[in-house]
């Protein structure tokens, strides 16, 4: 079974801290993405990587940076946390492939910024 | 990725089989059909997804019509953690796309 962990299920941070939030997949998966999930938006798309040390924009990519150094881990940096960044965070990864490209999520961070 | 129509809720009885239908009229034909869900306050979570054939995994069905314009995703006994908002999506296979959600069907497990 796939599996994408995230370091935690909640988190409540003050405005204008830095926030990390972490993800790590154990099935070898090339691409790894960060999206965000708030009620009547849908998914939205913060990041994504396909490769080690390779990143892309996705369609909110303001107030967020990304890091992976290595290829099991994608981080989500939030450098400085602010109230409209509150939302539930996803991770997903999937493998490359030509003909699917099934994304396995994981459980989701609810981040609270006061 | 095509549009798709999903009703906005259905109800089922607890071991029943549950049929959710999915309408993608323009899908083009190196789109395939995945179905996704979300329990609540947890990340969404793979179904299935198919081509042309009709594809069967150990949580559900998938029927694919002919014309390749709908389908329904089957799960054969609904239990109550079946609950959920399930997705239908079409998109190319491959590639490394953002996922894009509708507003997906409430599925209501009940005892």
């Amino acid at each position: 079974d796939v599996k994408v962990t995230q370091s935690s299920r909640y988190l409540v941070k003050r405005t204008g801290e830095k926030v990390f939030l972490e993800c790590v997949q154990d099935m070898d998966h090339e691409n790894m993405f960060w999206y965000r999930q708030d009620p009547g938006l849908g998914l939205r798309l913060i990041y994504f990587s396909y490769d080690v040390k390779m990143k892309e924009k996705g369609d909110i990519p303001e107030g967020y940076s990304v890091s992976r150094e290595k290829k099991e881990r994608f981080s989500l940096i939030l450098e400085s946390a602010s109230t409209n960044q509150t939302s539930m965070y996803l991770c997903a990864s999937s493998p490359l492939s030509y003909f699917t490209d099934t994304q396995y999520f994981g459980p989701g961070t609810r981040l609270t910024v006061l | 990725d095509a549009k798709t129509t999903q009703p906005t809720s259905m109800d089922c009885a607890e071991g029943r089989a549950a049929n959710l239908p999915c309408n993608h009229s323009t899908i083009s034909g190196n789109e395939y059909v995945y179905w996704y869900r979300q329990i609540h306050s947890q990340g969404p979570q793979y179904i299935i997804h198919g081509l042309k054939n009709n594809e069967t995994n150990e949580m559900a069905s998938l029927i694919i019509t002919e014309d390749r314009k709908s389908s329904t995703l089957i799960l054969p006994h609904a239990t109550l953690r079946d609950t959920a908002v399930y997705y239908c999506i079409v998109r190319v296979g491959g590639g490394s796309e953002k996922l894009v959600f509708g507003k997906g069907t409430k599925l209501t497990v009940n005892p």
